[in-house]
Parts: structure tokens; C-alpha cells; sequence
């Protein structure tokens, strides 16, 4: 059974860099019929999807967030990470890393992330 | 970036069927077909169909979920008290070349 398991800072001030790792286990990174995902979700709003990764290295970056992304993968330590720079109050969510076979069919918990206003 | 089209809240009677809509384009839904997840409060999303219609295994035969053209419809019969969740529909989008999501309908069953 796949499980997928977020870690970093809860708490990132203004004008830093978020940075989240997800932890693979239970099945191979190496994947290629899938590809791994980061998902946020702002404190009672709906889900945005921020990028993926495939185990190759190429990445897709949502639009209104390619400026200040960066996904990177470690297939040797079975996970991938999220950078978020310059953050702002706005970037307050709770982040998922998920993997993508057609759709999102494993999920992390989730991890809250605060940037202070 | 746009994003598919879901009516915010939906509310049923208990053991009654609700149908639940997401409209996108011919570059999401129309293409690639969309997906849905279930989330409970205070819980990850849950994966309910990929490709349409493909349920994966352990999820209850009272959710099924179809594509006409550009919308998809998630279909929940025998409403029980646990389906009270807000529900996402999700589809790739050729054209931008990443997944997009449903604003997510609020399901109250009565």
C-alpha cells in the first residue's frame, strides 16, 4: 500500500521560502504510468494544484505559480519536494503531495503551512 | 487559470440520489475526461473515479459517475448520512498541460 507522508515548517515568515518534502513508501518512485503532485488548500477554500514531477525530472508548474516554484525529485531517497518562494499570507494552506495515475489515487495527510500577515 | 465548473452546494433528503455536475471544455473533460474525489472535514481528499467512470476498488456501488461531451456528473443514490462532503471534480487540461480543479460542491444531506 502506497502511503505518501509531508514534512517541513509549519510556520514560514514573509518573503521566505516554503520548502516541503514527501516521503514515498510502499511503492516505487521509479513509476513511469504516474506522476507526483503538490495540492494546496487555503483554510476553508478549495484545492489548487501547484505542479508535478515525474521520476525523470520534468516538472509542469501551474501557471500562476511557475514564477515562484521549483519541484525536484530524489528517486534514491524515494521523494520529491516543493519550494515556494517569496511567500506572503496568501500562501497560508494546507499542502498535499499525491500521485497522479489518471487521477490523485494516493494522498499525504496534508501539512498546514502558516505565513503571518 | 481557469478551472471547471462546479455548482457550490447541492442539498438532498436522506436516501435520496443526488447528481452533481462539472462543466469544462473541450481540453479537460472533453479530452482527457475528469476524476472526482470526496473530502470529509478536517481530512485529505479521497480518490472516488479516475477516467470518468473507473471506481477504484473499496469505494461503495451507490457513487457512480459519467461524461457527456464537456460534463462530467458524479451520481451518489441511497444518500446516507457519511456522504455529507464536499466533492471536487478534476481533469488534465491538454492545453495547459496540468490538472485542474473543481471549485468543489458542498453535498448537505438532510
Amino acid at each position: 500500500q502506497l502511503q505518501l507522508q509531508e514534512s517541513g515548517p509549519g510556520l514560514v515568515k514573509p518573503s521566505e521560502t516554503l520548502s516541503l518534502t514527501c516521503a514515498v513508501s510502499g511503492d516505487s518512485i521509479n513509476n513511469n504510468n504516474c506522476f507526483w503532485a503538490w495540492i494546496r488548500q487555503p483554510p476553508g477554500k478549495g484545492l489548487e494544484f501547484i505542479g508535478h514531477i515525474f521520476h525523470t525530472g520534468s516538472t509542469f508548474y501551474n501557471p500562476s505559480l511557475k514564477s515562484r516554484v521549483t519541484l525536484s525529485i530524489d528517486t534514491s531517497e524515494s521523494q520529491f519536494s516543493l519550494q515556494l518562494n517569496s511567500v506572503t499570507a496568501a500562501d497560508t494552506a494546507v499542502y498535499y503531495c499525491a500521485r497522479w495515475s489518471g487521477g490523485f489515487d494516493y494522498w499525504g495527510l496534508g501539512t498546514l503551512v502558516t505565513v503571518p500577515s | 487559470q481557469a478551472g471547471l465548473t462546479q455548482p457550490p452546494s447541492v442539498s438532498k433528503d436522506l436516501r435520496q440520489t443526488a447528481t452533481l455536475t462539472c462543466i469544462g471544455n473541450n481540453n479537460n473533460v472533453g479530452d482527457e475526461g475528469a476524476a472526482w474525489v470526496q473530502q470529509h472535514q478536517g481530512h485529505p481528499p479521497k480518490q472516488l473515479f479516475y477516467r470518468n467512470n473507473h471506481r477504484p476498488s473499496g469505494i461503495s456501488e451507490r457513487f457512480s459517475a459519467s461524461r457527456s461531451g464537456n460534463t462530467a456528473s458524479l451520481t451518489i443514490t441511497g444518500l446516507q448520512p457519511e456522504d455529507e462532503a464536499d466533492y471536487y471534480c478534476l481533469a488534465w487540461d491538454s492545453s495547459l498541460s496540468t490538472v485542474i480543479f473543481g471549485g468543489g460542491t458542498k453535498l448537505t444531506v438532510l
